[in-house]
């Protein structure tokens, strides 16, 4: 069965930490690997990771995939407590159901001032 | 200028009722998705729609019926409802099947007695 793991599930930091969220993957005809911050509302789309080892960044936020290994990371530099949130991570798979979005059950990140 | 729009946010509702949850996008996207996110923050997929027809249905109750009568709105009919079905709802949409980055609507969050 397709599934998605992301470790810590929860994470307590000090403002100007480093953080790196963990995401592994089992997934048949794996396509692609997002993440999303989800605060009180609705998730927010992050990042699309497709091929390996290219990071992608975007501010204090980078992303990176390990296709051999099955994973991804997620990593926050100096944190603010605006980051508080769900990060989530979710991975595509070709085939039927394509726009399928099977994800992780998320790290809850609490940045402390 | 909401980019994804549910209805109601809130649903109070006693076990045997029938309630229906509407969503509707101005993006001008194809496809559609309705989320369920538990008590623990586990987002799974139910449906999706494309262009109007069903692609994505995941197993789920009967008492679930998805209807799109355009392509800018997918609503969801839930028959007998069960306390098991409390939780939040998102839709989504996405500019097409194939389109990696979907946008999430507020989410309905719904209480079943």
């Amino acid at each position: 069965e397709d599934k998605v793991v992301q470790s810590p599930l929860s994470l307590v930091v000090h403002e100007g930490d480093t953080v790196t969220l963990n995401c592994s993957y089992e997934v048949t005809n794996f396509r692609s690997l997002l993440w999303y911050k989800q605060e009180k509302k609705a998730p927010t789309f992050l990042f699309m990771l497709t091929s390996s080892g290219i990071e992608k960044k975007s501010g204090r936020l980078s992303s990176i995939l390990d296709k051999k290994e099955l994973f991804s990371i997620l990593n926050i530099t100096a944190t603010q407590t605006g980051d508080s949130a769900v990060y989530l991570c979710a991975a595509r798979h070709y085939g039927g159901s394509q726009g399928n979005l099977i994800f992780g059950k998320g790290t809850k990140l609490s940045v402390k001032p | 200028d909401t980019a994804v729009s549910q209805t109601p946010k809130y649903l109070v509702t006693q076990m045997g009722n029938d309630k229906s949850i509407k969503c509707e996008q101005n993006l001008g996207h194809d496809t559609m998705y309705w989320y369920k996110q538990d008590s623990k923050k586990f987002l799974k997929i139910m449906f999706s729609y494309n262009n109007k027809e069903l692609i994505i249905n995941e197993t789920v109750p009967n008492r679930f019926s998805p209807k799109s009568p355009d392509k800018a709105h997918l609503n969801l009919h839930i028959n007998s409802l069960e306390l098991g079905d409390s939780a939040v709802y998102f839709c989504a949409s996405s500019q097409d099947s194939i389109s990696y980055e979907q946008y999430f609507g507020p989410g309905t969050r719904l209480t079943v007695t």
